[in-house]
């Protein structure tokens, strides 16, 4: 099975910031990870496809890159509802495994 | 507008058999792959499996097989997903989420695009 290792597994930011969230693959899965935003108490919701295709109606402030087995997330200029945590699935093969999240926090 | 709607909270004691249901709506979920997620209280989204509503061809976690059933009824755009004897361990939130197809060139990716509002499982030892 592939895992997925994130980092961090949590990060303070303040209003206005921008991050980055990393995920590596055990093994190259070339484009194939998606990227979810989780809110306290809400079901996950799908920001990035192939790894950089941004989903329908999500705000171009979420970016992703990579390929191979690096990938990164890259939210810009925060704001309150963007405080979550983010999960990045790869979807090469079954099982399609999450990463362990990150949960991004106002500082 | 399309939904997935799953069925409500449960309570049940360790050793019980328990079902529970995700309902489409607003599409056709004929040939469309439906996954279930669990996210046991204050951890992470862990993959369980995937079903495919056409014919039932049901793909699941090494972690999962043999732990639950997951199962569909397409005539009513329907899945499930099933214990047989339930452990406190399962006590859990289980979503149901769609897995939508994006072309890539010659590639295909998919992505878990619509999902339930969740599953809350508590079990009692």
């Amino acid at each position: 099975d592939i895992q997925m290792t994130q980092s961090p597994s949590s990060l303070s930011a303040s209003l206005g910031d921008g991050v980055t969230i990393t995920c590596r693959a055990s093994q190259n899965i070339k484009r194939h990870v998606n990227w979810y935003q989780q809110i306290p108490g809400k079901a996950p919701k799908l920001l990035i496809y192939s790894a950089s295709s941004l989903e329908s109606g999500v705000p171009a402030k979420f970016s992703g890159s990579g390929s191979g087995t690096d990938f990164t997330l890259t939210i810009s200029s925060l704001q309150p509802e963007d405080f979550a945590t983010y999960y990045c699935q790869q979807s090469y093969s079954f099982p399609h495994s999450f990463g362990q999240g990150t949960k991004v926090e106002i500082k | 507008e399309v939904q997935l709607v799953q069925s409500g909270a449960e309570v049940n004691k360790a050793g019980e058999s328990l079902k529970i249901s995700c309902m489409g709506s607003g599409d056709d979920f004929t040939n469309d792959w439906i996954a279930w997620v669990r996210q046991m209280p204050g951890k992470g989204l862990e993959w369980m499996g995937i079903i495919f509503l056409h014919d039932s061809e049901t793909k699941y976690s090494p972690s999962f097989e043999g732990q639950v059933t997951i199962s569909a009824d397409k005539s009513i755009s329907t899945a499930y997903l099933q214990w047989s004897s339930l452990k406190a361990s399962d006590t859990a939130m289980y979503y149901c989420a769609r897995q939508a197809y994006y072309a890539s060139g010659t590639d295909f990716h998919s992505a878990l695009d619509f999902w339930g509002q969740g599953t809350k499982v508590t079990v009692s030892s």
